[in-house]
């Protein structure tokens, strides 16, 4: 267990709707990362935040966003779902904004029919 | 731009036999740092081992280590002794010291099959 929480385990939804997934960094971590791992596209990043600001963004798609709360927990909106975006969603976090060890959680497995 | 490749899409070894990962990457950066991540069937995410760019020496943990060859942007992962439950789906990954993105940059991944 890396103490990184994803919430929820799996969601299933139809194209064009809108989804909130959920992360809770390892206690004491300020950075949490954002990943989506496709069969095509293999593991990519999406964005990066660090104490509630964005720190970078990677090949996040605009109908995607994201954000840091002041609890340090992140959600990771997505909408106008499309059949593409089904994927396996991942957070991990960091202590810090610089090259830690990221800790991943155990993911969220999106489905869109 | 960074990029990392893992030219060898399966593997399978004998269980208490040892293994060779392959890992290749690019990067213009002088400082940076890579990583060995295991995937099981669960699908979670484990880090295996970590390597610092500017530490010459192979890092190793336990039955793990590397074979980090700079010039050559190579960083190999041997598993000794292997067991069943080191077979997985295993990711090399690099991730910048300097600046501001501190993303990892994933292979597309090495399946392990581990034959009793």
């Amino acid at each position: 267990d890396s103490g990184v929480t994803q919430t929820p385990k799996h969601l299933i939804t139809a194209t064009g709707q809108r989804v909130t997934l959920r992360c809770s960094p390892r206690s004491g971590d300020l950075s949490v990362y954002w990943y989506q791992q496709s069969l095509d596209q293999g593991l990519q990043f999406l964005i990066q935040y660090y104490n509630g600001e964005e720190r970078a963004k990677g090949n996040i798609l605009e109908r995607f966003s994201a954000q840091q709360f002041p609890d340090l927990h992140s959600e990771l909106n997505l909408s106008s779902l499309e059949l593409g975006d089904s994927a396996l969603y991942f957070c991990a976090s960091s202590p810090r904004a610089r090259t830690d060890t990221q800790y991943f959680g155990p993911g969220t497995r999106l489905t869109v029919l | 731009a960074q990029t990392v490749t893992q030219s060898q899409p399966e593997m399978s070894v004998q269980e208490a036999e040892t293994v060779t990962l392959s890992c290749t990457y690019d990067t213009s950066e002088s400082d940076y740092y890579l990583f060995w991540y295991k995937q099981p069937p669960s699908r979670q995410m484990i880090l295996v081992i970590r390597q610092e760019a500017y530490k010459q020496q192979n890092a190793t943990e336990n039955r793990f280590s590397v074979n980090f060859q700079k010039a050559a942007k190579s960083f190999s992962l041997k598993i000794s002794d292997s067991q069943l439950g080191d077979a997985a789906m295993y990711f090399c990954a690099l991730a910048r010291s300097g600046g501001s993105n501190y993303k990892l940059t994933f292979g597309k991944g090495t399946l392990l099959t581990v034959n009793p």
